[in-house]
């Protein structure tokens, strides 16, 4: 079973309206959470990265906020435009590890006009 | 201009046929890592480096051999591809200054076995 789970699998929203997306992980011991914007056939990009001790991390229009209490990530995407059409994906990883890092499947974003 | 290559990015073999897949960074990180991404399971670890000599396995080894023989690359050799090896390959870097160093990844390699 995957350790991360994402929320909805896909969404399309109308340009300029607001979106929220999920992040539920169940690894353990939890380091840090990171946002990915991945565009269709290129390498994802970094958005935020959160520890145990932030709760929220803002990069222009995108929010992404933790939970580390209940294990849950959100990530705001606000006035959404064209470009935001993209899978955004959640990865997880672990204290007593640097090197490994689990991945949710992704939510994939389509902006409409 | 920082980034991570991959060569080739698209590349078509048959069965059995031994391939390597090279991956380079210019941004001097100690880390290196190779992932396979596939529709619907998002991307999975297959083997990482944190730095020159020293690599390990991740969540999907089996059938990938790596190499750190250098700092700058990491290419991922399939000794004997299957089918079930198709699919898109990203190689990611990034320092290993602290926990949160945001890893960069190439634009990836469609990799397809006939």
């Amino acid at each position: 079973k995957n350790q991360v789970e994402q929320s909805p699998q896909s969404l399309i929203i109308l340009e300029g309206k607001n979106c929220t997306l999920q992040c539920n992980y169940t690894v353990s011991p939890f380091s840090n959470l990171r946002w990915y914007k991945q565009d269709t056939g290129r390498g994802p990009v970094s958005l935020t990265i959160m520890t145990f001790s932030e709760n929220t991390k803002s990069n222009g229009r995108y929010t992404a906020t933790l939970d580390a209490d209940t294990k849950q990530s959100s990530l705001h995407i606000t006035a959404s435009q064209l470009s935001d059409s993209a899978s955004y994906i959640c990865v997880v990883s672990k204290t007593d590890s640097w090197g490994k890092f689990q991945f949710g499947a992704g939510t994939q974003v389509v902006v409409t006009p | 201009e920082a980034q991570v290559t991959q060569n080739p990015r698209y590349l078509i073999t048959v069965t059995g046929k031994k391939l390597t897949v090279t991956c380079s960074q210019n941004m001097n990180h100690e880390y290196m890592s190779w992932y396979r991404q596939d529709p619907g399971l998002g991307l999975r670890q297959i083997y990482y480096s944190m730095n020159v000599e020293v690599t390990d396995k991740g969540d999907v080894p089996e059938g990938y051999k790596v190499s750190r023989k250098e700092k700058r690359n990491f290419p991922l050799i399939l000794e004997s591809p299957s089918p079930n090896q198709t699919s898109l390959y990203f190689c990611a870097s990034r320092p290993l200054r602290g926990r949160t160093d945001t890893q960069y990844f190439g634009p990836g390699t469609r990799l397809t076995v006939l």
